[in-house]
């Protein structure tokens, strides 16, 4: 079964730090595109960041650029993303996704808040 | 960036009506490789995101045929031929053309 597994949330203070990871299984990994996507508490989607196969090629929006850090290990079938900088408005439920969202992980809960 | 905007936000339906959620851009979504990277997503109160349609009309595997999209360059348009009980929920556009992909804001489907 082709799946994904994300880890690695929870509450933190502003200006502190989480790694998310996201765990796959059932297909090659290390052929696709992979992406982070969250959302915030009752509101819409977001494409945070996405990396090419062998990760030398990341994107991010404009609103996490110079503090998340989108990687993958190919060996180990994950990928992470490092958050820094943590803000109030980063709470959300984030995502891993495969390509262009054929595939989604049941997400995990990021809440920053003092 | 490219701006996505659904009509109308809110959509309620009768069981066995048709439904019919329009998508636009503020762009052109013909990427540089030729294709349309336009995709529907529905995603039922509590779960994650599953993606419908991928490149305007393509289905995925599984999705009834009751759901189908069409439309080019900026205009989109999802549709559900007869709406059933099980397709409540938010339906989300979403362009893959150009970085930063982009959603639109999402459309919630309530039966009547």
């Amino acid at each position: 079964e082709v799946q994904l597994v994300e880890s690695g949330g929870g509450l933190v203070q502003p200006g502190g730090s989480l790694r998310l990871s996201c765990a796959a299984s059932g297909f090659t990994f290390s052929a696709y595109w992979m992406s982070w996507v969250r959302q915030a508490p009752g509101k819409g989607l977001e494409w945070v960041a996405n990396m090419n196969l062998d990760g030398n090629e990341k994107y991010y929006v404009d609103s996490v650029k110079g503090r998340f850090t989108i990687s993958r290990d190919n060996a180990k079938n994950s990928l992470y993303l490092q958050m820094n900088s943590l803000r109030v408005e980063d709470t959300a439920v984030y995502y891993c996704s495969r390509r262009r969202g054929d595939i989604w992980g049941q997400g995990t809960v990021v809440t920053v808040s003092s | 960036d490219v701006v996505m905007t659904q009509s109308p936000l809110s959509l309620p339906v009768t069981l066995g009506q048709p439904a019919s959620i329009s998508c636009r851009s503020s762009q052109s979504l013909v990427s540089g490789d030729g294709s349309t990277y336009l995709n529907w997503f529905q995603q039922r109160p509590g779960q994650s995101p599953r993606r419908l349609i991928y490149q305007v009309s393509n289905r995925e595997s599984g999705v009834p045929d009751r759901f189908s999209g069409s439309g080019s360059g900026t205009d989109f348009t999802l549709k559900i031929s007869r709406v059933e009980a099980e397709d409540v929920g938010v339906y989300h556009c979403m362009q893959g053309s150009h970085w930063p992909w982009t959603f639109g804001q999402g459309t919630k489907v309530e039966i009547k």
